[in-house]
């Protein structure tokens, strides 16, 4: 149990367009998710966490209208990478709540802007 | 600021050996412990966590907890290669209402035969 997905895996864009990543929670209903940023050899860095139902809280120093997030359903979030530029390339992995606070992470999604 | 501290290592151990992790945290009311195991290239994976003070058995993996020395560990016992990794000690954390948790940098763990 406990399974998350991410898609795509591994996606390449053109600096200025837009990236549409996906988490789902697979067996069960998260009513939180998590999106990180990881960059090579540093550890993750919490972007922002995902209602249910509301909008989403952005950590300090994050640009909610550069990343936007939508958490439409109890299986489905989303986060839009906009006008992406080489700086944003780097690996964004998601979790989901399952329980109290157990968090269980997403495959990852590694991003290269060209 | 909430924080977490691991040692980077690398921690070298021989095949067969047991790994000892450590990690301090800062939130005396921190009530929630979890060890993640990450992989190169690839994301976190939940070994363990741990809500109350003592030690916790699962497999090969033990964590221990010490809340009044805001101290969390994990031992590997009988560690093979393939438990060469980084693992990631994280704490739960309450923030704007909301349950987040704080990740260390991590300790590298390499397993020689």
């Amino acid at each position: 149990g406990a399974v998350v997905s991410q898609h795509p895996s591994r996606v390449i864009c053109k600096s200025g367009t837009s990236v549409k990543i996906e988490c789902r929670s697979l067996d069960f209903q998260a009513t939180t998710m998590f999106w990180y940023r990881q960059f090579p050899k540093q550890s993750l860095m919490l972007m922002a966490t995902s209602n249910e139902g509301s909008k989403a809280t952005y950590e300090q120093g994050v640009e909610k209208d550069k990343f936007l997030i939508n958490h439409a359903s109890l299986t489905l979030s989303t986060l839009t990478v906009t006008s992406a530029h080489p700086e944003d390339s780097s690996f964004y992995i998601c979790s989901a709540v399952a329980g109290a606070d157990t968090q269980y992470f997403g495959p990852g999604t590694r991003l290269t802007v060209l | 600021q909430k924080e977490v501290e691991q040692n980077s290592g690398p921690l070298s151990v021989p095949e067969g050996a047991i790994a000892s992790l450590n990690c301090t945290y800062s939130d005396r009311g921190s009530q929630s412990f979890f060890w993640y195991r990450q992989y190169s290239g690839k994301s976190p994976e939940l070994i363990m966590f741990i809500y109350s003070n003592g030690d916790k058995e699962d497999g090969r993996f033990t964590a221990q907890l010490n809340k009044a020395s805001q101290y969390v560990s994990l031992l590997i016992r009988d560690s093979q290669p393939s438990d060469s990794a980084t693992y990631l000690c994280a704490v739960n954390i309450v923030s704007g209402g909301y349950n987040k948790l704080i990740f260390g940098a991590g300790t590298r763990l390499a397993v020689h035969p």
